[in-house]
């Protein structure tokens, strides 16, 4: 079966500071991935997806990036984190459109 | 640009009471999923909707998809305090999965 890992569960880091938050997913392969960042009481942003190993869409401008150095791995950096940075960050994948996708348990990043 | 609205935002219900949470969206899609988030939590999955006319039930929840009003209904039917949550749903645009405002429901006794 599959299986979506997203670590750390929390995360608490000065503001400047770098970020790297790691998504693998098992059992599946060539799936489409995502990062969502959600703000307190506030609905899911869509801030990049990926349909193959080096393909990163982004949609919102930001200073995140994102990287899919292999098929089943998505990362999300920063080299310096603002404030308004703050939230919970999802990962999910998805097998393009005809099933649903599934997300990891996500990522409470507080930027201080 | 994909814009998905659900109504209410916000939904306070007596236990064993109806009602039914709305889900609009802006492109011609004829996949909408639904899921649920407890607090704190990550999402799960509730339903797949993948063609017009499609519905679903599970339990008390039941949704359907009306591809030409663009269009997604859940309904609740006599509510009880574990379906407590806040519930989104979700439309998928060319491997974009775009996501409503979320409906938070409280269920109360």
């Amino acid at each position: 079966s599959q299986t979506i890992h997203q670590w750390p569960a929390t995360l608490v880091q000065p503001v400047g500071s770098p970020l790297s938050l790691e998504c693998t997913v098992e059992g599946t392969s060539n799936p489409n991935l995502y990062w969502y960042r959600q703000a307190a009481g506030r609905g899911l942003q869509l801030l990049f997806y990926s349909v193959g190993i080096g393909q990163i869409s982004s949609e919102v401008p930001q200073n995140l990036s994102a990287s899919r150095p292999q098929d089943r791995q998505f990362i999300l950096s920063s080299k310096k984190l603002l404030l308004s940075d703050s939230g919970f960050y999802l990962c999910a994948w998805s097998l393009g459109g005809f099933t649903e996708a599934f997300f990891g348990q996500g990522t409470r990043l507080t930027v201080v | 640009e994909l814009k998905v609205e659900q109504n209410p935002l916000f939904l306070s219900m007596q236990e064993g009471k109806n009602y039914t949470i709305y889900c609009n969206y802006s492109t011609t899609s004829d996949r909408l999923y639904w899921y649920r988030q407890d607090p704190g939590k990550s999402l799960e999955s509730l339903f797949v909707l993948l063609s017009n006319g499609a519905v679903k039930q599970e339990g008390r929840l039941m949704a359907s998809l009306d591809t030409k009003a663009r269009l997604s209904t859940l309904h609740i039917t006599a509510a009880v305090h574990d379906l407590s949550a806040t519930y989104f749903c979700a439309v998928d645009d060319t491997d974009k999965l775009i996501f409503g405002t979320g409906t938070r429901l409280q269920v109360f006794p």
